[in-house]
């Protein structure tokens, strides 16, 4: 089945603890891409990726890193997670169509 | 989930009435627009997209309106079902970038 996978779906952490959030896809696509879904904001861009090792920001990459080692693989990095980005994170995925493919989300909780 | 649709606006139609969800976009460049819908604990499910060369695409029960002199973007959903009960965004792109824009989203209601 053509998915986007995410791992975790839920983590609640502390303030200034790494985390790692992963984000698979099985469609051979070129073109990756990381939003936090916030009330009254709607998605947000926060890094993308257009090929492996080729990345860049989005509106809202303050505080997050990114990385493009292999094509189905770009895991969302927080160094120091604050606060503020207790969020809804989903990965999202597409050809050259630029029909993108969203994973199922993960619920950020930085306390 | 259910968190990021609180402040929404929100369309109430009666299950088998048509249902039209606008949007404004924002960036006279871009050439390419989506429609997503979104069911709670879920991501956005892709619907139908048109690019700015149309004005009229048709879908399954749906379709999506593009006028580009005022920047707007609709969409109608014929015969409205309970399974159609969900947030719909909008988002629009530039060709030749993967930076996506999108909307804040509706919550629609179908009423049975």
């Amino acid at each position: 089945e053509a998915q986007v996978t995410q791992n975790p779906r839920y983590l609640i952490t502390v303030t200034g603890k790494k985390l790692t959030v992963t984000c698979s896809q099985n469609m051979n696509h070129e073109y990756m891409s990381w939003y936090r879904q916030d009330p009254g904001l709607g998605l947000r861009q926060i890094y993308y990726s257009m090929n492996v090792e080729v990345t860049d920001k989005g509106d809202v990459p303050e505080g997050y890193k990114v990385s493009r080692k292999e094509k189905r693989n770009f895991p969302l990095i927080l160094e120091s997670p604050s606060p503020n980005q207790t969020s809804l994170y989903f990965c999202a995925s597409s050809s050259q169509s630029r029909e993108q493919y969203f994973g199922p989300g993960t619920r950020l909780t930085v306390t | 989930g259910e968190s990021v649709g609180l402040h929404l606006p929100t369309l109430s139609v009666q299950e088998g009435d048509n249902s039209i969800i606008n949007c404004a976009y924002s960036n006279s460049a871009s050439d390419y627009f989506i429609w997503y819908k979104q069911e709670s604990g879920k991501g956005p499910q892709f619907i139908i997209d048109i690019r700015s060369n149309m004005d009229k695409r048709q879908g399954q029960r749906v379709t999506v309106l593009l006028n580009k002199t005022v920047k707007h973007l609709s969409l109608q959903i014929a015969a409205t079902q309970p399974g159609d009960s969900a947030v719909y965004f909008c988002a629009e792109n530039q060709g030749g970038t993967y930076k996506y824009i999108f909307g804040t989203g509706t919550r629609l209601k179908v009423l049975a």
